[in-house]
């Protein structure tokens, strides 16, 4: 079945430590997407890429890093500059060229800084 | 940017009551997605709506785009318990990168 995976499901974070989010789809799927909820929260976008090797700044882009060089992987790394890390991280992706038929999301990581 | 409020925040409701939820924008959108959340999981898309007027349904689920393209909202006829979750209304930007633009959502309790 085509989808998107994302891991670890829960992943642990040291103060002052680079952590890395992984986001591989098969859907061939062009664009790509990550997104940060907060409890109680609508999701808020951090990066996204419309084609391999490109990436845009989101909203909320300080203290992320992206890279595209597959178009199926869009890993998404949380920096020490990140200063409230703790959040849900969703990866989407387009379903259709125009955007239009709604988008298909990971499961999610959730990540917890100790 | 552009910017889409939805209320209310939360809604307890009996197992069988309806529920609504509603979303507002400032300005025109030129369509409005849906999409359900269900607690510890990830947004699963509903459906989308470009038309003014627009009304369309699944199965007890009734979505409805204002005439002017500024409001929605999402109907929910005889609740049940598998209804729970967070519904989110989204303006999906075909002007800048096509992305989602996320209500705050509407988080849906039913007491079975």
């Amino acid at each position: 079945d085509g989808g998107i995976t994302q891991s670890p499901k829960y992943l642990f974070r040291k103060e002052g430590q680079n952590v890395t989010l992984s986001c591989e789809q098969n859907l061939n799927h062009d664009a790509m997407y990550w997104y940060r909820q907060d409890p109680g929260q609508g999701l808020r976008l951090i990066y996204y890429s419309q084609i391999v090797n490109d990436f845009q700044k989101g909203d909320i882009a300080e203290g992320y890093s992206v890279s595209r060089e597959k178009k199926e992987s869009f890993p998404l790394t949380v920096t020490s500059a990140q200063k409230n890390p703790t959040a849900f991280y969703l990866c989407a992706s387009r379903r259709d060229e125009t955007g239009r038929g709604g988008y298909t999301f990971g499961s999610g990581t959730r990540l917890t800084v100790v | 940017g552009q910017q889409v409020m939805q209320i209310p925040q939360y809604q307890h409701v009996q197992e069988g009551e309806d529920f609504t939820t509603y979303c507002n924008s400032s300005t025109t959108l030129s369509n409005i997605q849906w999409y359900k959340q269900r607690p510890g999981g990830h947004p699963v898309f509903l459906i989308q709506l470009v038309k003014s007027g627009e009304v369309k349904k699944q199965k007890r689920l009734t979505f409805q785009f204002g005439e002017a393209k500024k409001n929605s909202s999402l109907h929910i006829t005889a609740t049940q318990t598998t209804d729970v979750g967070t519904y989110f209304c989204v303006y999906f930007n075909d002007n800048a990168g096509n992305m989602l633009t996320f209500g705050g959502g509407t988080r849906l309790m039913v007491k079975p």
